[in-house]
């Protein structure tokens, strides 16, 4: 069993939609990540949050909006998603954002499909 | 930007034969790690390499971290059939803030 946990498991959504994936880890991680993955494709990086502030930005397109409640939560909020948007979006989390000795642990991700 | 090279892209193999794949670029890396993903599942770290010229196993499982910090390896020995799914290498590396990217990935298949 993974360690980060994503909600939902599924999800289909209408290009008009508004809605939020979740990611939650209670190993006391400090820098947590979201990905993209297309289907036979390696996972792509969208976002960094270290301390709960935003890192890095991947130029990553407005529809999709991170948000870092507290140390343990990640979300991604979408809205006017395209249907190329449709992907498997994955969540990870390392110790401390600048801590080399510390590898991603990734959720099991969330299947978004855009209608 | 940044960029991994691995190869192979698949490999069909007998079970009990030993496997190699690589990893290579022109960046220079301050980790290398190893991932495993099956089917509706995410990547699940397999082996994590911090220091040039470190050799790691984990089990059956041998990774090096390339002298040059560009490169890695990732043998596996006399594979068994759930070894099958695909591997993936990454590298992080500081660029205002900690980032990890992946290689596209080796489809391996085991035949019993």
């Amino acid at each position: 069993d993974t360690e980060v946990t994503q909600t939902p498991k599924h999800l289909v959504m209408g290009m008009t939609n508004k809605k939020s994936l979740k990611c939650e880890q209670h190993m006391g991680h400090r820098a947590m990540y979201w990905y993209k993955q297309k289907a036979k494709k390696p996972p792509e990086l969208m976002f960094v949050y270290s301390y709960e502030k935003l890192s890095i930005n991947e130029s990553v397109p407005s529809r999709f909006s991170p948000e870092c409640p507290n140390s343990s939560l990640l979300n991604l909020h979408l809205h006017a998603l395209q249907p190329e948007d449709s992907a498997l979006y994955l969540c990870a989390s390392r110790r401390q954002g600048n801590d080399y000795n510390s590898p991603l642990h990734f959720g099991n991700g969330t299947r978004l499909t855009v209608t | 930007g940044q960029q991994l090279n691995q190869s192979p892209q698949s490999m069909f193999i007998q079970e009990g034969e030993d496997v190699s794949m690589n990893c290579t670029s022109s960046s220079i890396f301050n980790t290398w790690l190893w991932y495993k993903q099956d089917p509706g599942e995410g990547p699940v770290l397999l082996i994590a390499l911090y220091k040039a010229g470190e050799l790691t196993s984990n089990g059956r499982l041998t990774a090096q971290f390339g002298i040059t910090r560009k490169d890695s390896f990732l043998n596996i020995s006399a594979s068994i059939p759930s070894d099958v799914g695909i591997y993936f290498c990454a590298g992080g590396l500081n660029t205002g803030g900690f980032k990890t990217i992946f290689g596209a990935g080796t489809r391996l298949f085991v035949k019993a």
